[in-house]
């Protein structure tokens, strides 16, 4: 597996409530990002960063944050959880090529 | 705007036998595709990466082409085994947005012992 962790994996949130995830890497890769997967949907880019504080957004970005202060993390905060952000949330890393994505964090927002 | 499709949506095979999923692509303007398995309730796995100058790519069983001009790209899995159920995924890398990747939603295979 390519060293991407996130975390939590699950997390079930109030309506309203500030939700932080933390997406890791250990490759060194420049690029990172967000997406979300939904049934009907696909995937779906939130944000991206291409280097450490240079993030753009993505097509589905309103309700979302992120930072990236060091290469190897990147925070992804949903700024006041809606029950349409639960979902399914992927980290993705790619260098020159080939993309890595992670295992996912399932976030419910009740 | 780039768009991905893949047909069909979902695919049921006896084992052993060989098949082909589709994905195709409206511009052909792409630095390169990627083809990932998902399996249930898991993360995207990377299977096979074609840069927009290869025709093809293969790993083990698995062989994927490109066909830029005609916006079509083909993964052929031979000798299909039930541990091969996944949902097949195909991305592009467009060339005006090179940072992003552009997912098709994805062909269901079922591969029946």
């Amino acid at each position: 597996d390519a060293g991407i962790t996130q975390s939590p994996r699950h997390k079930v949130t109030e309506t309203g409530t500030p939700v932080t995830l933390r997406c890791h890497q250990t490759e060194n890769h420049r690029y990172m990002y967000w997406y979300r997967q939904d049934p009907g949907h696909g995937l779906r880019l939130i944000h991206y960063s291409y280097g450490v504080k240079d993030t753009d957004k993505g097509e589905v970005s309103d309700g979302y944050s992120v930072s990236r202060s060091k290469t190897e993390d990147f925070l992804l905060t949903l700024e006041s959880a809606t029950s349409s952000q639960t979902s399914v949330y992927f980290c993705a890393i790619r260098g020159t090529g080939e993309a890595f994505f992670g295992q996912g964090t399932r976030l419910t927002v009740v | 705007k780039q768009e991905v499709t893949q047909i069909p949506a979902a695919l049921s095979v006896p084992e052993g036998e060989n098949l082909v999923l589709n994905c195709s692509f409206t511009d052909s303007a792409i630095y390169n595709l990627q083809w990932f398995r998902q399996d249930p309730g898991k993360g995207l796995t990377s299977l096979l990466l074609i840069q927009s100058s290869q025709r093809e790519q293969t790993s083990g069983r698995l062989n994927a082409s490109l066909d830029k001009s005609s916006g079509r790209s083909t993964l052929y899995i031979a000798a299909s085994q039930p541990g091969d159920s996944a949902t097949y995924l195909c991305a592009v890398r467009p060339r005006d947005s090179s940072y992003k990747l552009i997912f098709g939603s994805g062909t269901r295979l079922l591969v029946r012992p």
